[in-house]
C-alpha cells in the first residue's frame, strides 16, 4: 500500500524558515517523480514544486521561487521542502504527492503557520 | 494554462445526474485528471487523462472532453459525494481549478 506521510509543520515567525519531510513507503521511490501541493484555509490548490525521480532537475512555482527548495533522499524514500523567507501567504496545509497519472497518491497533509 | 471551473456551487438531489465543467485557457491535450476533496481531507484522485477512472472509484464518476474544455459528470448522485471537486492540468506546467462545492439539495 502507497503511503506519503508529512511531518515538520507548525507554526513559525515571518522572516524564518521551516523544513517539511515526506516519508514513502509501498512503492518504489527512486522510480518517481515528486511534488508539493499546498491548500491555504479555505481556499483552492496550490502546485509548489516538483522534482524529478533522481533529483537532478527541479521546478517551482512563481510564489516561492528562489525561498523554496525541494530535494530528496532517495536512501530514505524521503521527500523535503525548505522553506526559507516565509512570509504569511505561506500559512497552508501542505501535500507532498506522486505526480503519475495526474497525482494519483497524496500524503494526508501537514499544516505550515506563518505569524508573529 | 488557467483553469476555470462552473459552476463554484452546485445544489443537486439525491439520484441527479450532475456534470462539473473545467475550461482551460489552452489547449490541454486531454492531461486533465479530477479530485474529489471531502472536508478535512486531502484530495482523492477520481479521473486521470481526462476519462480513466482511478482504480477503486464508483462507476458513476465519469469524465470526458478534448482541447480546452473538460467536464466530470456523477450519473447518480449519492450523499458521500457531497465535496469540492478540483480538475488538474498537467500539459502544460502543472494548474488547479478553483474547485465546485457540490451539496445534496
Amino acid at each position: 500500500e502507497v503511503q506519503l506521510v508529512e511531518s515538520g509543520g507548525g507554526l513559525v515567525q515571518p522572516g524564518r524558515s521551516l523544513k517539511l519531510s515526506c516519508a514513502a513507503s509501498g512503492f518504489t521511490f527512486s522510480d518517481y517523480n515528486m511534488a508539493w501541493v499546498r491548500q491555504a484555509p479555505t481556499k483552492g490548490l496550490e502546485w509548489v514544486a516538483s522534482i524529478s525521480y533522481g533529483g537532478s532537475n527541479t521546478h517551482y512555482g512563481d510564489s516561492v521561487k528562489g525561498r523554496f527548495t525541494i530535494s530528496r533522499d532517495n536512501a530514505k524514500s524521503t521527500l523535503y521542502l525548505q522553506m526559507d523567507s516565509l512570509r504569511s501567504e505561506d500559512t497552508a496545509t501542505y501535500y507532498c504527492a506522486r505526480p503519475y497519472s495526474g497525482l494519483d497518491y497524496w500524503g494526508q497533509g501537514v499544516m505550515v503557520t506563518v505569524s508573529s | 494554462i488557467q483553469l476555470t471551473q462552473s459552476p463554484s456551487l452546485l445544489s443537486a438531489s439525491v439520484g441527479d445526474r450532475v456534470t462539473l465543467s473545467c475550461k482551460g485557457s489552452q489547449n490541454i491535450n486531454n492531461y486533465l485528471a479530477w479530485y474529489q476533496q471531502k472536508l478535512g481531507e486531502a484530495p482523492k484522485l477520481l479521473i486521470y487523462n481526462t476519462n480513466s477512472l482511478q482504480t477503486g472509484i464508483p462507476s458513476r464518476f465519469s469524465g470526458s472532453g478534448s482541447g480546452t474544455d473538460y467536464t466530470l459528470t456523477i450519473s447518480s448522485l449519492q450523499p458521500e459525494d457531497v465535496a469540492t471537486y478540483f480538475c488538474y492540468q498537467y500539459n502544460n506546467g502543472l494548474t488547479f481549478g478553483s474547485g465546485t462545492k457540490l451539496e445534496i439539495k
